[in-house]
């Protein structure tokens, strides 16, 4: 059963345009969300988080919303670069450092 | 320069083997954890170890072994009951504080079975 779940498995967007990648989940005791981005062969690298108790973090060109009730989150990336080009993953933890919970990744193309 | 060192980094296994994935960290980090992917399936969890002497398995267990005799190291041995071998293996740490400042990922293995 998955408890994180990124049903976009690709998405392309033109250069200089935004692009949002959405995330759910089912567990309700998750409190702290984060995103993470892959190139082919390497480790993910993280990119933002946001804990329960916010709706929204903003990390520059980043911006993380989080909408509880439907138990959502969408990262959103403007402008989008080519450099942004990479495998995106929304993972989740519940509070106690218990290990975290990927989704299966939405791989983002920025077309120039 | 501290970080997550995993070794090698493609690894070659003949079926019916036991192979080891080492991870090691200069972090200072007390948790450590194996992760595998495989195309279309995100990362999965194989064990963690919050602590040393100590791990837990994770959803995806059946087919591996892990150790943390030091706090530096989390080596994964794939035996050959495991089924499907073949993906790409990740090490992390993080740092126990209860709550996610993201997790330190090594560069991974790549093992294939021939």
């Amino acid at each position: 059963d998955q408890q994180v779940k990124q049903n976009s498995p690709s998405l392309s967007v033109q250069e200089g345009r935004i692009s949002i990648l959405n995330c759910d989940y089912t567990n309700s005791m998750f409190d702290y969300f984060l995103w993470y981005k892959k190139y082919p062969a390497e480790g993910p690298t993280f990119l933002i988080s946001i804990s329960s108790i916010k709706d929204k973090n903003e990390d520059g060109r980043f911006t993380v919303f989080l909408n509880k009730s439907a138990k959502h989150l969408s990262l959103h990336i403007v402008p989008s670069q080519p450099g942004d080009s990479a495998v995106y993953f929304c993972a989740a933890s519940a509070f106690g450092n218990t290990p975290l919970v990927f989704g299966k990744g939405t791989r983002l193309s920025v077309i120039a | 320069d501290g970080g997550i060192t995993q070794s090698p980094k493609y690894l070659f296994r003949k079926e019916g083997q036991n192979v080891t994935l080492s991870c090691e960290q200069n972090l200072n980090h007390d948790a450590m954890y194996w992760y595998r992917q495989d195309p279309g399936q995100g990362l999965r969890l194989i064990y963690y170890s919050q602590i040393v002497n100590d791990f837990q398995k994770g959803d995806i267990a059946e087919g591996y072994s892990v150790s943390r005799e030091k706090k530096e190291s989390f080596p994964l041995t794939v035996t050959s009951a495991q089924k499907n071998p073949t993906a790409f293996y990740l090490c992390a740490s993080n740092s126990d504080r209860g709550y996610h400042y993201g997790y330190t990922f090594g560069s991974g293995t790549r093992l294939t079975v021939v």
